[in-house]
């Protein structure tokens, strides 16, 4: 165990729709990653947040976002679902003084 | 950005031999070297990492070895178990805290027993 959860574990919508994936980072952990894991792409870099802002930007699309509350729990939105977003979204996180990375268990989406 | 090769994309092995997986990077200013293993339906897990100062680096079976020189680093297991049985992801980085990983493509090992 990680330390790092999500929710849902699990996620099955329709084209169109908006969902929101929850992530509490470990406890005292102040950087969150979300990633993306489809077959074709492996596993991709989607934003980062540090402390409740942003700090880095991966291939994320536009109709995707996120944030950092001040419990530093995040949440990641993807909107105008696409079938081609079916993928698993893992959330890690990580100390500020080095980049040992700790992930969570994943969300898989199936958008149908 | 990091450009990432791994080698090889599958490996098979008999319980109790050894197996090495190689990871290639471009960014010379990359001193921070993970492995990380997936199980089936789990997140990635951190099971070894090495920085630049060092060339080596072991825990119990398995091991880490650099050559920044030459930028490849590798993952060496010995004496393999099917628990062993996964897909193995390095993603070299700048050890700064606050920095996003690039992954290699994965190398999935099944240890036979």
């Amino acid at each position: 165990d990680s330390g790092v959860t999500q929710t849902p574990k699990h996620l099955i919508t329709a084209t169109g729709q908006r969902v929101t994936l929850r992530c509490s980072p470990r406890s005292g952990d102040l950087s969150v990653y979300w990633y993306q894991q489809s077959l074709d792409q492996g596993l991709q870099f989607l934003i980062q947040y540090y402390n409740g802002e942003e700090r880095a930007k991966g291939n994320i699309l536009e109709r995707f976002s996120a944030q950092q509350f001040p419990d530093l729990h995040s949440e990641l939105n993807l909107s105008s679902l696409e079938l081609g977003d079916s993928a698993l979204y893992f959330c890690a996180s990580s100390v500020p003084t080095n980049n040992e990375q700790f992930f969570g268990p994943g969300t898989r989406l199936t958008v149908l | 950005g990091e450009n990432v090769e791994q080698h090889p994309s599958t490996l098979s092995v008999q319980e109790g031999d050894s197996a090495v997986i190689k990871c290639t990077y471009s960014d010379s200013a990359s001193n921070y070297f993970p492995w990380y293993k997936q199980e089936l339906g789990k997140g990635p897990q951190l099971i070894i990492d090495i920085r630049s100062n060092v060339g080596e680096k072991k825990d119990q079976r398995i091991a880490v070895t650099l050559n920044k020189t030459a930028k490849h680093f590798s993952l060496h297991i010995t004496e393999t178990q099917p628990e062993d049985s996964a897909v193995y992801f390095c993603a070299p980085s700048m050890d700064t805290g606050r920095r996003a990983l690039t992954f290699g493509s994965g190398t999935r090992l099944q240890v036979q027993p």
